[in-house]
């Protein structure tokens, strides 16, 4: 079962900053954050991961909270090719990744 | 550098026939993963190999469904006699596993229809 919770859907409107939430309450302390998306029956996307600083890329930042119960993937500018399922997974690296039912985000022109 | 190659990607099968889903690494890549996603459903992972083993297979059927991922060749899922509920998305993803262990390079997927 995924160790994480998030909201089923979001609506973000274009050009604005999504800012999609997981709570991953019972992390340990060796399992990082990653986030994946999975665009309409395309291959998942892998987009960014950390432990507990907070991370920058191309694609999204990352804000982990301090006890690192929380995090928060964000996409600055969102464009309609955002729209897609995001998923937030917890995992030392020692088992397969398990995907729960993500974030359907919906980017609204 | 190719990503990562699964084909065929649609594969229509009718119930009692076999199905064989083949995946081909991004180059470098020695580690790969299947998940099979079913209509409207999340991803599930159904096994995880390494060149020429099968490191974890606990998301395996036991029965019907095999894996493998020879020294030469891509990996191959195989389903045999097919029923209407193995009708899904797998998809199959590789990674070296060095520096990021759950950054997985995933393909587009091999859609199979059982009829």
């Amino acid at each position: 079962d995924a160790k994480t919770t998030q909201p089923p859907s979001m609506d973000c409107a274009e050009g604005r900053a999504a800012n999609l939430p997981c709570n991953h309450s019972t992390i340990s302390g060796n399992e990082y954050v990653y986030w994946y998306r999975q665009i309409h029956s395309q291959g998942p996307q892998y987009i960014i991961h950390g432990l507990k600083n907070n991370e920058t890329n191309e694609m999204a930042s990352l804000i982990i909270t301090e006890d690192r119960k929380s995090s928060t993937l964000i996409l600055p500018h969102a464009t309609l090719r955002d729209t897609a399922v995001y998923y937030c997974i917890v995992d030392s690296g020692n088992t397969p990744l398990v995907f729960g039912k993500g974030t359907r985000l919906s980017v609204i022109a | 550098n190719a990503g990562v190659m699964q084909n065929p990607r649609h594969l229509v099968r009718r119930r009692g026939q076999e199905a064989r889903l083949r995946c081909s690494p991004m180059k470098g890549h020695s580690h790969v993963y299947w998940y099979r996603q079913l209509p409207e459903e999340g991803l599930k992972f159904m096994v995880y190999l390494q060149k020429e083993n099968i490191i974890d297979e606990s998301g395996m059927p036991k029965e019907r469904f095999s894996a493998e991922f020879p020294k030469e060749g891509p990996s191959i899922l195989r389903i045999q006699q097919v029923v209407r509920g193995d009708s899904a998305a797998y998809f199959c993803a590789s990674s070296p596993r060095t520096k990021i262990p759950g950054e997985l390079f995933f393909g587009e997927g091999s859609r199979l229809t059982v009829l």
